[in-house]
C-alpha cells in the first residue's frame, strides 16, 4: 500500500495563478482531509470530506475549494494564488471520523510570488 | 472556540532527564486528545490518543478536565525522541492543532 500519497512536492506560482495540489489514498478511508502548516501557527485545518461527494469547511477554507467524487481522491484547488497561501500543505485520511487515526500525506511545499 | 495551547516551541533537555510538553485546549464538550510527531524527515504519525490510555514509546500522557490540559510525559528522554510534537483536539469531525513543541534531546 502507498498510503496517502500527495503530488506535486514542491510547487511555485505566481501571484493570481491557480493550480490543484492532489491527494490520493489507498485504504478506502472514508475521512480526508486538507490542512496548511505555518511556522508558529502548527497545522491549520482547510477542507474535510467524510466521504466521496460530502465536503465541508475547515478552519481556513477562503481561496481553497474542494471536491470528492472518488473515495480515493481529493484534490485541492487554488483558484488564485496569494502570497499568504504560501505554506506547506497536507493531506490526511482515516477510517471513517476524524476522531480517529490520521494517516498523512508527505507533504506539498507552495511558495507564491 | 476550540483551541489548543502549546506554551513552548521549544524544551531542549539531555538525555536521561524526564521530558514534559505542555497541551492546555479550550472546548465545553467531551474532549478527544491526540499526541502527532514528526521525525526528522518522516510523515506526521500519531502517537498516541487519551482514550487509549496507552503509553507509546515510554510516553504517557493524561487527560485533566480541571485544568482542560493533556500533558506528554516521559520519565526518561532518548535521543531518538527529537522531534516536533503536536497535540490536537477533534470535534465534530474537525481536528484543531496546537502551534508545536520542538523537542531537542540532548547527549
Amino acid at each position: 500500500n502507498a498510503g496517502v500519497t500527495q503530488t506535486p512536492k514542491f510547487q511555485v506560482l505566481k501571484t493570481g495563478q491557480s493550480m490543484t495540489l492532489q491527494c490520493a489514498q489507498d485504504m478506502n478511508h472514508e475521512y480526508m482531509s486538507w490542512y496548511r502548516q505555518d511556522p508558529g501557527m502548527g497545522l491549520r485545518l482547510i477542507h474535510y470530506s467524510v466521504g466521496a461527494g460530502i465536503t465541508d469547511q475547515g478552519e481556513v477554507p477562503n481561496g481553497y475549494n474542494v471536491s470528492r467524487s472518488t473515495t480515493e481522491d481529493f484534490p485541492l484547488r487554488l483558484l488564485s494564488a496569494a502570497p499568504s497561501q504560501t505554506s506547506v500543505y497536507f493531506c490526511a485520511s482515516s477510517y471513517g471520523t476524524g476522531k480517529n487515526e490520521q494517516f498523512f500525506g508527505p507533504g506539498t511545499r507552495l511558495t507564491v510570488l | 472556540a476550540q483551541r489548543v495551547t502549546q506554551p513552548e516551541k521549544l524544551l531542549s533537555v539531555f538525555k536521561g532527564a524526564p521530558v514534559e510538553l505542555k497541551c492546555n485546549y479550550s472546548y465545553s464538550g467531551s474532549p478527544e486528545l491526540f499526541w502527532y510527531v514528526q521525525y526528522s524527515r518522516q510523515r506526521l504519525q500519531l502517537l498516541l490518543r487519551h482514550i487509549s490510555r496507552e503509553s507509546i514509546k515510554g510516553f504517557t500522557a493524561d487527560l485533566n478536565k480541571g485544568e482542560t490540559s493533556f500533558h506528554l510525559k516521559k520519565p526518561f528522554a532518548q535521543e531518538e525522541d527529537s522531534a516536533m510534537y503536536y497535540c490536537a483536539l477533534e470535534y465534530g469531525n474537525k481536528l484543531v492543532f496546537g502551534a508545536g513543541t520542538i523537542l531537542r534531546v540532548k547527549s
